[in-house]
């Protein structure tokens, strides 16, 4: 089956304490990218990779790092948190290109920084 | 740069009648694409539809079909025989496409609406 899974799917953490959430596909997707969800805002694009080694950031890149060494993997690291990073996340990817372009999502992560 | 408008923060209706959710987007590209994502009480992002720019043609997926007015920079979704599944968070994407025929790949969203479908 093709997806998109993240994990965790639920983690409450404390201000300071580094953290990696994991995405991968099974897609053999070129394009992944990571989002954030929060009430009011939809969602916003933290940063993205168009492929492996290739890596830049979106719309709120503060606060994260990302990594490509693989294509199916793309986790989204936080070194320090802090509670304004309290929200939903998601991994999304596509095959750039092919003339589809339809982003398929992960399930969500759902992020408490205390 | 690009932006997305959902100007009906929640809506309801009632099951089995029709209902349009509207969506308005601010561009300066002529080729992109544009979608409505379904998010159900889960948080699952679901793909409802998707409209190529350069297709004159509406795009339909059974219950669901939209209105793209490319001029008007218009994008709503129409949802006919609502059901009770269809209560969720709608939400509007824009994502411009490249030289190569690929996509950019950073969707632009609104902030939605929520619609609930009521017996």
């Amino acid at each position: 089956e093709a997806q998109v899974t993240q994990n965790p799917r639920y983690l409450i953490t404390v201000t300071g304490k580094k953290l990696t959430v994991t995405c991968s596909q099974n897609m053999n997707h070129e394009y992944m990218s990571w989002y954030r969800q929060d009430p009011g805002l939809g969602l916003r694009q933290i940063y993205y990779s168009m492929n492996v080694e290739v890596t830049d950031k979106g719309d709120v890149p503060e606060g994260y790092k990302v990594s490509r060494k693989e294509k199916r993997n793309f986790p989204l690291i936080l070194e320090s948190p802090s509670p304004n990073q309290t929200s939903l996340y998601f991994c999304a990817s596509t095959s750039a290109g092919s003339g589809t372009d339809t982003q398929y999502f992960g399930p969500g992560t759902r992020l408490t920084v205390l | 740069a690009q932006t997305v408008t959902q100007s009906q923060p929640e809506m309801s209706v009632q099951e089995a009648e029709t209902v349009t959710l509207s969506c308005t987007y601010d561009t300066s590209e002529n080729n992109y694409y544009l979608f409505w994502y379904k998010q159900p009480p889960s948080r699952q992002m679901i793909l409802v539809i998707r409209q190529e720019a350069y297709k004159q043609q509406n795009a339909t997926e059974n219950r669901f079909s939209v209105n793209f007015q490319k001029a008007a920079k218009s994008f709503s979704l129409k949802i006919s025989d609502s059901q009770l599944g269809d209560t969720a968070m709608y939400f509007c994407a824009f994502m411009k496409q490249i030289n190569y025929g690929g996509s950019q790949g950073n969707l632009i969203f609104g902030k939605g609406t929520k619609l609930s479908v009521k017996p």
